[in-house]
């Protein structure tokens, strides 16, 4: 079975300097996507970023970057100039594309604190 | 931009009632699913429904949660009789294809709290 591991509870960083949050996953599958979402206050899940693990391109989006190193199956996100918005819980998860599945399996979180 | 909506957004009920949860999935899309997140834990799982039916569900969805599509536009969540320890937050879910190669959209949540 897959699983998602999040090896930070929580981490800070002050506001326009840059944070990278951890995510590591087992699973004996070659392709799969993995995500990470973000949850702030309100509680609603959005999505930040999305990998698909046939792409050897790290995904990016705006302020936001993975490292994805599918050998060591290791998915980081990267925060550049943090904003005080950006505060929230963020949780990685996994996807396979082979098993059929339709389910997501998430990690525990990291729940980032942005300093002013 | 289209969004899942959920309601109600807090419920709080007495162990043993019948709860229903309700959402609006995005209007193109076809497949739906439930998921939930116990207070400080990570988000598990539920169910995924397709075509009127249940394509999957997890341990968790045993016989007390049911799922149903009762018209064109809703997409519910009955817990029969309710326990302690299914106070969470239930998320709604979207997507407009299914497993390959689609991302799933969720709504704001309902929090259930179970007295």
């Amino acid at each position: 079975a897959q699983t998602v591991t999040q090896s930070q509870p929580e981490m800070s960083v002050q506001e326009a300097e840059t944070v990278t949050l951890s995510c590591t996953y087992d699973t004996s599958e070659s392709d799969y996507y993995l995500f990470w979402y973000k949850q702030p206050p309100s509680r609603q899940m959005i999505l930040v970023i999305r990998q698909e693990a046939y792409k050897q391109q790290n995904a990016t989006e705006n302020r936001f970057s993975v490292n994805f190193q599918k050998a060591a199956k290791s998915f980081s996100l990267k925060i550049s100039d943090s904003q005080l918005g950006d505060a929230a819980m963020y949780f990685c998860a996994y996807r396979s594309l082979t098993s059929g599945t339709y389910k997501y399996i998430f990690g525990t979180g990291t729940r980032l604190k942005v300093l002013a | 931009e289209p969004e899942v909506t959920q309601t109600p957004s807090h419920q709080v009920t007495q162990m043993g009632q019948e709860v229903i949860l309700r959402c609006v999935p995005i209007s193109n899309h076809l497949y739906f699913y439930w998921y939930r997140q116990i207070l400080g834990q990570k988000v598990e799982f539920l169910v995924s429904f397709y075509n009127n039916e249940i394509s999957e569900k997890s341990e968790i969805f045993d016989d007390q949660f049911s799922v149903e599509r009762p018209d064109g536009s809703n997409f519910t969540l009955k817990i029969r009789s309710t326990k302690l320890e299914d106070s969470a937050m239930y998320f709604c879910a979207s997507s407009r294809r299914g497993p390959a190669g689609n991302t799933i959209y969720f709504g704001e949540g309902s929090w259930l709290t179970v007295v």
